[in-house]
């Protein structure tokens, strides 16, 4: 079993609606999880952090976190052409260690 | 300010070469990370530096070399790489304890 895993799509939707990216976490005493968008060809930039159970919001980003599930989601409101991206879902094991486990990927297309 | 500055931002090698990389980060982070990422994959760590010293090698060659001289800087010498090491390395620093890590723009290497 994957450590992080992430359905790698791609996820289509149409302009202005919610675009729902999912990921799931093997380690049940991870405690930080992270959401990362990259464009093709740059490098990953975070835009979601959390570390509680419950929803975080930023803007038209809301991350979702269920511990007990292992289960971490992102959502998009209103999702715009430009939100067309590489998702990536990042966790931090337990341990101690200052380290990072990626999924792999979803991509997001969002359509005019 | 959330910059992380990698220099160069591309560079072609030959097998025989020795090249560095270089990263900077003047954020006060206290962990530094190089990542290597091929087309179409998440990011893969390699090493983690915590207050200036080794903290993680994920079993990678003897070819690749880290290096931190200080809190802000991060090196990956480079010796007698192999083609299939073509890839985007990407560093990333963080203040450590599992908090969200910022990636610079990465560095595209191409070893022929």
């Amino acid at each position: 079993q994957k450590e992080v895993e992430q359905n790698s799509g791609p996820l289509s939707v149409p302009e202005g609606a919610i675009a729902s990216l999912n990921c799931t976490y093997s380690d049940r005493g991870s405690q930080s999880f992270f959401w990362y968008r990259q464009y093709s060809g740059k490098s990953p930039e975070l835009i979601m952090f959390i570390y509680s159970n419950g929803d975080k919001e930023d803007g038209r980003f809301t991350a979702q976190l269920n511990k007990a599930s292992q289960y971490v989601s992102l959502l998009i409101r209103d999702s715009q052409p430009s939100d067309s991206a590489t998702y990536l879902c990042a966790v931090n094991p337990p341990g101690g260690y200052n380290k990072l486990i990626f999924g792999a990927g979803t991509r997001l297309a969002v359509h005019p | 300010d959330t910059e992380v500055t990698q220099t160069p931002k591309h560079l072609v090698m030959g097998m025989t070469n020795k090249k560095s990389l270089k990263c900077e980060q003047h954020m006060g982070h206290r962990a530094m990370y190089w990542y290597k990422q091929k087309a179409k994959k998440p990011p893969e760590l390699m090493f983690v530096y915590s207050y200036e010293k080794l903290s993680i090698n994920e079993s990678v060659p003897s070819r690749f070399s880290p290096e931190c001289p200080n809190s802000s800087l991060l090196n990956l010498h480079l010796h007698a790489l192999q083609p299939e090491d073509s890839a985007l390395y990407l560093c990333a620093s963080s203040a450590g304890g599992g908090t969200e890590a910022f990636f610079g723009q990465g560095t595209r290497l191409t070893v022929v």
